[in-house]
């Protein structure tokens, strides 16, 4: 089981330019997660999914996208990258009954991102 | 945003010794979550607590939910040298979807 798969692990941008963040879990989990973490912070929600099809905004949206067009994958997507999204990104997954089921379970290991 | 407030920031202990960190808000939860950190690599989910005054075992590690429903601790026993790490607290307001996150407590266990 590969778990929650995250590419790439490393990326140097340039401020405006645009790129793609994959995350693909193959546990058929209906729900997943975008965090980002400074360093020496928590993480912070930037959109979640809880199914196919369904985005909602988290704590810190502005400057991202996501789409959920299948179960498997959870794209986030910068389309002007600018200093202050230089962060790590973690995208996690769980399976929700709802109820108090739905913490994220299973994080992958992080794309480090500069942009410079 | 909620703000989580974790202490001690860091420790720095002798192997074999007793551990003890809390995760404290000026907001009531519903659902509190222990993670561990290990560098290069995203958090493991380690104990859910859902009800106040909950007390929850995961091995050597012990977390409960503090009656106020503000608080939550973990306690680690014995601890041992794959324990360093960072731990952190998350908490659910509600029944939404979003967790906030504590800044963590950073662990270094000296064998």
């Amino acid at each position: 089981n590969a778990g929650v798969t995250q590419t790439p692990k490393f990326r140097i941008l340039k401020i405006g330019q645009s790129m793609t963040l994959q995350c693909t879990q193959d546990m058929n989990h209906n729900y997943m997660y975008w965090y980002r973490q400074d360093p020496g912070m928590g993480l912070k929600l930037i959109y979640y999914s809880v199914g196919a099809g369904i985005t909602d905004k988290g704590e810190v949206p502005n400057g991202y996208n996501v789409s959920r067009s299948t179960t498997e994958d959870f794209p986030l997507r910068l389309e002007l990258a600018a200093p202050s999204q230089t962060s790590v990104y973690f995208c996690a997954s769980s399976y929700s009954r709802g109820g108090n089921s739905n913490q994220p379970q299973h994080f992958g290991d992080g794309t480090r991102l500069s942009i410079l | 945003g909620q703000q989580l407030n974790q202490s001690p920031q860091s420790m720095f202990i002798q192997e074999g010794e007793d551990v003890s960190m809390n995760c404290t808000s000026s907001s009531i939860f519903n659902t509190w979550l222990w993670y561990k950190q290990d560098p290069g690599e995203g958090p493991v989910l380690l104990i859910a607590l859902y009800k106040a005054g909950e007390l929850t075992s995961n091995g050597r590690l012990t977390a409960q939910f503090g009656i106020t429903r503000k608080d939550s601790f973990l306690n680690i026993s014995a601890s041992i040298p794959s324990d360093v790490g960072i731990y952190f607290c998350a908490g659910q307001l509600g029944t939404g979807n979003q967790f906030y996150f504590g800044t963590g407590t950073s662990l270094t266990v000296i064998p």
